[in-house]
């Protein structure tokens, strides 16, 4: 099976921009997570789609928000970009349900300037 | 709320020797933990997990973690490391109801070095 991949790889915003990155998990899972990665603060959780559906939320302001489509494909759009922003950021799959294991993609490599 | 605490931040170690990186959790429910490895520019690899049974849990590329429920303990080790084994460990934790949730520590940077 492929595994989760994720576009645009890399990507240079500047301040008050808006972006959305892509997220395809592996065929057959129904459940896409999101994380941030920053030297700072670390691996941090955004949310968890599952069934286009959010489940889950973490402690991040609402100019992150994300969606996810009958195929389970997801998406992450950031409104107003600050450079704090800047980050690695990760999407996960797993099958949804039951005892479950995320599977990483590569990551989006976000620049903010 | 669950947290996850990595000792170290840099565990530098000569090829071949051994090598433990420790990982401490804290959580008021029963909980799932997960190492990961992550190259540089690249995503996180599992390397191993521990969801029930024994407590003694073996994953790839020699690598072994002990669940320690009474000092919440779920520190990683391998006996003999390689050149290749530099990387950052990433310990996680996730409770049974969120899984698609996982709470990291830090990161333990390793350096293995000739």
């Amino acid at each position: 099976k492929a595994g989760v991949t994720q576009t645009p790889r890399y990507l240079i915003k500047t301040r008050g921009q808006q972006v959305t990155l892509s997220c395809s998990p592996i065929s057959g899972h129904r459940s896409v997570s999101w994380y941030q990665q920053t030297p700072g603060q670390g691996l941090q959780f955004l949310f968890e789609y599952f069934s286009e559906t959010q489940r889950n939320k973490g402690n991040f302001p609402g100019r992150f928000s994300g969606r996810q489509f009958s195929n389970s494909r997801s998406e992450m759009n950031v409104s107003t970009l600050e450079l704090g922003d800047s980050a690695l950021y990760l999407c996960a799959s797993t099958p949804g349900e039951g005892l479950n294991t995320q599977y990483f993609g590569p990551g989006t490599r976000l620049t903010v300037l | 709320a669950q947290s996850v605490t990595q000792l170290d931040s840099q565990v530098p170690v000569f090829e071949e020797a051994p090598v433990e990186l420790r990982c401490n959790y804290s959580s008021s429910v029963s909980v799932y933990l997960f190492w990961y490895v992550q190259y540089p520019n690249q995503g996180l690899q599992l390397l191993l997990k521990y969801l029930s049974g024994s407590t003694l849990v073996k994953g790839i590329n020699g690598f072994e973690a002990e669940f320690n429920k009474s000092q919440t303990s779920f520190h990683l080790r391998k006996p003999s490391v390689h050149i290749s084994d530099t990387a950052e460990y990433f310990c996680a934790v996730s409770d049974a109801f969120n899984t698609g949730k996982l709470i990291f520590g830090q990161g333990t940077t390793l350096q293995v070095k000739p």
